[in-house]
């Protein structure tokens, strides 16, 4: 049984371009969150979402960043207009419907910006 | 989501056990308290949750105080494959609560 997976999982973006980050959660799990660690930082939610529903985006930068998790296909974030600051590792996690289920994560992205 | 103190380094010798502890005082009935661990900058590893009762699996044990306001996570015969930054979280089984807050966690040496 596959884990998470998340790729690329490592991603090169000059300033002003935009990254796409996918996640494609484990078999039978339907819900995906992403999370974004800062280097020498602790982990932090960003968004929660359901197939084709946002659920929980609080963690989520006002500007720039969006996420979606279509019908088919994985969850992508998506950063627009990539600054330094955006430089994290990126981690997705999946879940079943169940509100008690354990999250499991993927191995991450990380995004460098230069 | 209640918050939980940990420390932030320990020290354990290969073989022995290793005993992590987790304040988490202001936990509501029905929150869980779950351990992941972050080996160097992999993605979050989870080990073991529980709500009331000690719970074992093949990683860890799960000891909850009767109180529930405390916790500790043994590994019973720790590697050097076991040093990693472990995180003890509150988490809650309420809609709109299953984010996980991570907060900096206890950074676990194992020592040959």
């Amino acid at each position: 049984n596959a884990g998470v997976m998340q790729n690329p999982r490592h991603l090169v973006r000059r300033r002003g371009q935009e990254a796409r980050l996918r996640c494609s959660p484990m078999k039978g799990h339907s819900h995906v969150y992403w999370y974004r660690q800062l280097p020498e930082e602790g982990l932090k939610f960003m968004v929660y979402l359901q197939k084709e529903n946002i659920i929980d985006e609080s963690g989520m930068p006002k500007e720039r960043f969006s996420a979606e998790f279509p019908k088919e296909g994985p969850s992508i974030l998506r950063i627009q207009q990539v600054v330094r600051g955006d430089s994290a590792a990126y981690f997705c996690a999946s879940s079943t419907s169940v509100l008690t289920d354990t999250q499991y994560f993927g191995p991450g992205t990380r995004l460098t910006v230069l | 989501d209640a918050k939980t103190t940990q420390p932030p380094s320990m020290d354990c010798a290969e073989g022995r056990a290793a005993n992590l502890p987790c304040n988490h005082s202001t936990i509501s009935g029905n929150e869980y308290v779950y351990w992941y661990r972050q080996i160097h900058s992999q993605g979050p590893q989870y080990i073991i949750h529980g709500l009331k009762n000690n719970e074992t699996n093949e990683m860890a044990s799960l000891i909850i105080t009767e109180d529930r306001k405390s916790s500790t996570l043994i590994l019973p015969h720790a590697t050097l494959r076991d040093t990693a930054v472990y995180y003890c979280i509150v988490r809650g089984a309420r809609q709109g609560a299953q984010k996980l807050v991570f907060g900096q966690g206890t950074r676990l040496t194992i020592n040959p």
